[in-house]
């Protein structure tokens, strides 16, 4: 494997369902992030790891649930969702936060809450 | 807080014409990238601008960051059908973290 993988590529999950999403980077970087986009909106940045430790928690519900357990893996665990979290959830990394880094996108994960 | 505006939303052009897509925002950025996205894939870099009046070109795509670096300009010369899809400026001001703008949706028809 090579870049950034995600798995799932896809998830239909009930609001009472508990599932996680997993993210893996194969460049050796040392930054992980979560994305959301839905349509019509902008990507929103959720959550962002640093070697990893949390930096950036941008009011993200707590139903969703961060796990950075080493610098390649990042999970998001879903628990209690809403309809409204139906969108497209994207992994990236990069070598270092400073915003000149590139961020390498995984290819996504897309979910559909019922 | 909509911090970066994309126009337009959506292009369609034939095969071989010329197109400008614009971002822009009343913020100042320290830097600003352009992505594209496929259809089922995650966004890729195509380049990141850091000076003011900066002009950078990537074969026939043409990037332009504004002179007070509030905004920018992506233009695409003799359009081809592989360049459909979603072009996404993101802008940094805060030093770590990357505002996305919602996108331009472009279709290239052969």
């Amino acid at each position: 494997e090579t870049g950034v993988t995600q798995t799932p590529r896809h998830l239909v999950m009930g609001m009472t369902n508990k599932k996680s999403l997993k993210c893996e980077q194969h460049l050796g970087h040392n930054a992980m992030y979560w994305y959301k986009q839905s349509a019509k909106k902008p990507l929103e940045l959720m959550f962002v790891y640093s070697l990893e430790e949390r930096v950036e928690n941008n009011s993200v519900p707590s139903r969703f649930s961060p796990e950075c357990p080493n610098s390649s893996h990042l999970f998001l665990h879903l628990h209690t969702l809403q309809p409204e979290d139906s969108a497209l959830y994207l992994c990236a990394s990069s070598q270092g936060l400073a915003g000149y880094n590139e961020q390498f996108f995984g290819p996504g994960t897309r979910l559909t809450v019922l | 807080t909509q911090l970066l505006e994309q126009s337009p939303q959506f292009l369609s052009i034939q095969e071989g014409e010329n197109l400008t897509v614009y971002c822009n925002s009343s913020s100042v950025f320290s830097s600003l990238q352009w992505y594209r996205q496929e259809p089922g894939e995650g966004p890729v870099l195509l380049v990141t601008v850091v000076t003011g009046g900066e002009v950078k070109k990537l074969k026939r795509l043409t990037f332009q960051f504004g002179d007070a670096r509030k905004d920018s300009s992506l233009h695409i010369t003799a359009a081809q059908p592989g360049d459909t899809g979603l072009y996404l400026c993101a802008g940094d001001y805060t030093g770590n973290q990357f505002y996305f703008g919602t996108g331009t949706s472009l279709t290239v028809i052969p």
